[in-house]
C-alpha cells in the first residue's frame, strides 16, 4: 500500500472551511483513497473514500487531483466537535485475506472558537 | 442502517485473568470482522480477521483468541491476560471488495493490574 504524509496539525476557525492535504505520490492505479477520523478515546470514524473521482456525502468532500498524487479532505463548516486525529488511508482492495488498514500519524485538527 | 457494537467500553483486569470481548454488527449479513488494538499514540495492529462462521485467521502471534460463533458475532478471548495485553481494542467490519471501507466501533478500553 502507498505509503501517505500529512501535515501533522491544523487549525480551523469554527465555520469556515478545513482542508486537509494529504500526499500520497507512490499511489498505484488501482489503489483507493481513505479518510478516517478520530476522536481521542473513541473508535475511527470513517468519513469518505475514492478512487479517482472527487466523491461528496454529507459529511465532507474529496477532491483527488488528476495525477492522484495527492487529495484534499474539506469540512465545509468546520464546528468544535469535528477537532479530531484525521487520518489519509491509501490501500488496494482484496476480495480475500486482511484489508486490514494501517493508520499513520494523521493530522491533528483543532477547531477554533 | 448497520450499526457495531462493542462492549464493555472499558475493563480493568488483573494479570493472569481470562478475558472476553464481544462485538456484534446489525443491518448486514456476512461481513468480513476485525479485531486490531491500538497502543497509545499508536497506529492500528491487526490481530485477528474473519470472513465467516468459525473461519478466523491470526495475524500475530499472542495469547489472544478469536472466534465468531455467529455471523455477526466476533468474540476476542484470552486465558490468561499479561501486562502487555493493555491497550484500546477496535472491533471492524467492511464487505470485502470494491474498495468498501471498514466501520469501527467505539472500541474497549482495557487496563491490566
Amino acid at each position: 500500500d502507498a505509503k501517505t504524509t500529512q501535515p501533522p496539525s491544523m487549525d480551523c476557525a469554527e465555520g469556515r472551511a478545513a482542508n486537509l492535504p494529504c500526499n500520497h505520490s507512490t499511489i498505484s492505479g488501482n489503489e483507493y483513497v481513505y479518510w478516517y477520523r478520530q476522536i481521542h478515546s473513541q473508535g475511527p470514524q470513517y468519513i469518505i473514500h475514492g478512487l479517482k473521482n472527487n466523491e461528496t456525502n454529507e459529511m465532507a468532500s474529496l477532491i483527488i487531483t488528476e495525477d492522484r498524487k495527492s487529495s484534499t479532505l474539506i469540512l465545509p463548516h468546520a464546528t468544535l466537535r469535528d477537532t479530531a486525529v484525521y487520518y489519509c488511508i491509501v490501500r488496494v482492495p482484496r476480495w480475500t485475506g486482511a484489508n486490514n488498514l494501517f493508520f499513520g500519524t494523521g493530522t491533528r485538527l483543532t477547531v477554533i472558537p | 442502517s448497520q450499526t457495531i457494537h462493542q462492549w464493555p467500553a472499558t475493563l480493568v483486569q488483573p494479570v493472569g485473568s481470562p478475558l472476553s470481548l464481544e462485538c456484534t454488527v446489525e443491518g448486514t449479513s456476512n461481513p468480513n470482522l476485525y479485531w486490531y488494538r491500538q497502543a497509545a499514540g499508536r497506529g492500528l495492529q491487526l490481530l485477528f480477521y474473519s470472513v465467516g462462521i468459525g473461519q478466523i485467521s491470526s495475524e500475530v502471534p499472542q495469547n489472544l483468541s478469536a472466534s465468531r460463533p455467529q455471523d455477526r458475532q466476533f468474540i476476542l478471548s484470552s486465558k490468561k491476560l499479561l501486562l502487555s495485553d493493555s491497550g484500546f481494542y477496535l472491533c471492524a467490519w467492511h464487505h470485502p471488495g470494491g474498495g468498501q471501507p471498514q466501520h469501527f466501533g467505539d472500541g474497549t478500553r482495557l487496563s491490566i493490574l
